[in-house]
């Protein structure tokens, strides 16, 4: 009874190839996030998604596109991997983006290794 | 642009004694803070949080301080305990309205509690 999930845990690819990593939340919550922790330990936003809408788009490259088929899953494709996107990306869901006191519920990371 | 900083990227303690960990904010226009712990290959978890129109919140072991003029928070956990050998990491939102589902975070602090 997981409450967001990511799959892999572990993703180990080369240069040039496209990948995606899946998420998927069970707390029936609205609001769907991914966030990349580089190799300095920041984490920082890159998406947001809002009943499937794009609402949060940080200065990240095309190479990167969410897709949220329904408001439980919002998935990460990239394409073109890149030895900088190295990183772990973490799946976050909260309840409600307007709602004060914003908790958000973390996924346990995939670890993304270019080669 | 670190508008979030936690400027002790580790902190150890002795078991039973008062753990210290503080963070620094540069955006007056936060007003909703959040503490988060992660233990390794797990996606961080939330802990705590204040809003700006209190200087305390307690749970626990676990009070946070605020001091808006100051710009600075501070997590308190006492007793210490092993169990809370994580890495913390501070966080903090606009609390309501169009840019509360953001979170920007600092860099986190290792705690590590000693038996």
């Amino acid at each position: 009874d997981t409450a967001v999930s990511q799959t892999p845990k572990y993703l180990v690819t080369q240069m040039g190839n496209d990948k995606s990593i899946k998420c998927e939340q069970n707390l029936g919550h609205d609001t769907m996030y991914w966030y990349k922790q580089d190799s300095k330990k920041f984490l920082k936003i890159m998406f947001s998604y809002n009943n499937k809408e794009l609402i949060i788009n940080e200065t990240v490259p095309n190479r990167f596109s969410p897709k949220s088929p329904d408001k439980a899953h919002l998935n990460l494709h990239i394409n073109s991997l890149e030895l900088g996107d190295s990183a772990v990306y973490f799946c976050a869901s909260s309840q409600d983006r307007l709602v004060r006191g914003n908790e958000q519920y973390f996924g346990p990371g995939t670890r993304l290794t270019v080669t | 642009d670190q508008q979030v900083k936690q400027n002790s990227p580790s902190l150890s303690v002795q078991e039973g004694r008062i753990s210290i960990l503080n963070c620094d904010y540069t955006n007056s226009m936060f007003d909703y803070f959040l503490w988060y712990k992660k233990y390794p290959a797990e996606g961080p978890t939330f802990l705590i949080s204040i809003s700006s129109i209190k200087d305390k919140n307690e749970d626990g072991r676990f009070t946070v301080f605020l001091n808006k003029s100051a710009k600075h928070l501070s997590l308190h956990i006492v007793p210490s305990q092993p169990g809370d050998s994580a890495v913390y990491f501070c966080a903090a939102s606009v609390g309501s309205g169009a840019g509360s589902y953001q979170l920007t975070f600092g860099k986190g602090t290792k705690l590590s509690v000693i038996p």
